[in-house]
């Protein structure tokens, strides 16, 4: 049983602060991590892919993954409202040349920036 | 570049009927992947094809199932409908062999009275 774990929120940040947003999952195995943000009413948008352990920064966004603890994280700095969502985190058990595998998702963290 | 299109959007059906989804994946993208998104299981995976091979498949019955075509075009179905299905229905793609990143689709809202 694969199993993503992330921290239940909902999490709320003021304009401006560092959002902060925790994975953790089951199968050591699991080579590819993704953090996707869905808006209410939309479908998942991907905004970061982390293979390695250590950072990953784009942007306002910085991914961390440390294979060790079976741990990803999410930083959003400087929130904006526009920020607020639903953050999604997955884990696929192929390597990033596979064609196979899938993704096992959590169930979200609602994140809500207030001006 | 266009991104995933999935049809219809949105659709109503009743108990028993069956629907087929259609998903065209992003050009270039050979694996097209279907999940289903309930508020009270998430996003649960249904199946994953490339190259018109079913390559995954997740914990559903076998009222669901699905095909891909030589254009990477896939289509699900589900057939025999029940009041549990109603849900969005999520077509996501991805290249295959280079990147494990997938793309979705803006969804098909199934409602099953």
């Amino acid at each position: 049983q694969k199993e993503v774990e992330q921290n239940s929120g909902p999490l709320s940040v003021p304009e401006g602060a560092i959002a902060s947003l925790n994975c953790t999952y089951s199968d050591r195995v699991s080579q590819s991590f993704f953090w996707y943000r869905q808006y209410s009413g939309k479908s998942p948008e991907l905004i970061m892919s982390i293979y390695s352990n250590g950072d990953k920064e784009d942007g306002r966004f910085t991914a961390q993954l440390n294979k060790a603890s079976q741990y990803v994280s999410l930083l959003i700095r400087d929130s904006q409202p526009s920020d607020s969502a639903t953050y999604l985190c997955a884990v696929n058990t192929g390597g990033r040349g596979s064609t196979l595998g899938r993704l096992y998702f959590g169930r979200g963290t609602q994140l809500t920036v207030w001006p | 570049k266009a991104g995933v299109t999935q049809t219809p959007r949105y659709l109503i059906k009743t108990r028993g009927q069956q629907v087929t989804l259609s998903c065209s994946p992003i050009s270039g993208h050979r694996s097209v992947s279907w999940y289903q998104q309930t508020p009270g299981q998430g996003l649960q995976f249904l199946f994953e094809y490339f190259s018109e091979t079913q390559r995954n498949k997740g914990n559903f019955p076998g009222r669901f199932s699905g095909r891909q075509f030589s254009n990477s075009r896939s289509e699900m179905n589900v057939s025999t409908l029940e009041l549990g299905d109603s849900a969005l229905y999520l077509c996501a793609s991805r290249r295959g062999g280079e990147t494990g990143e997938l793309f979705f689709g803006e969804g098909s809202r199934l409602t099953v009275l």
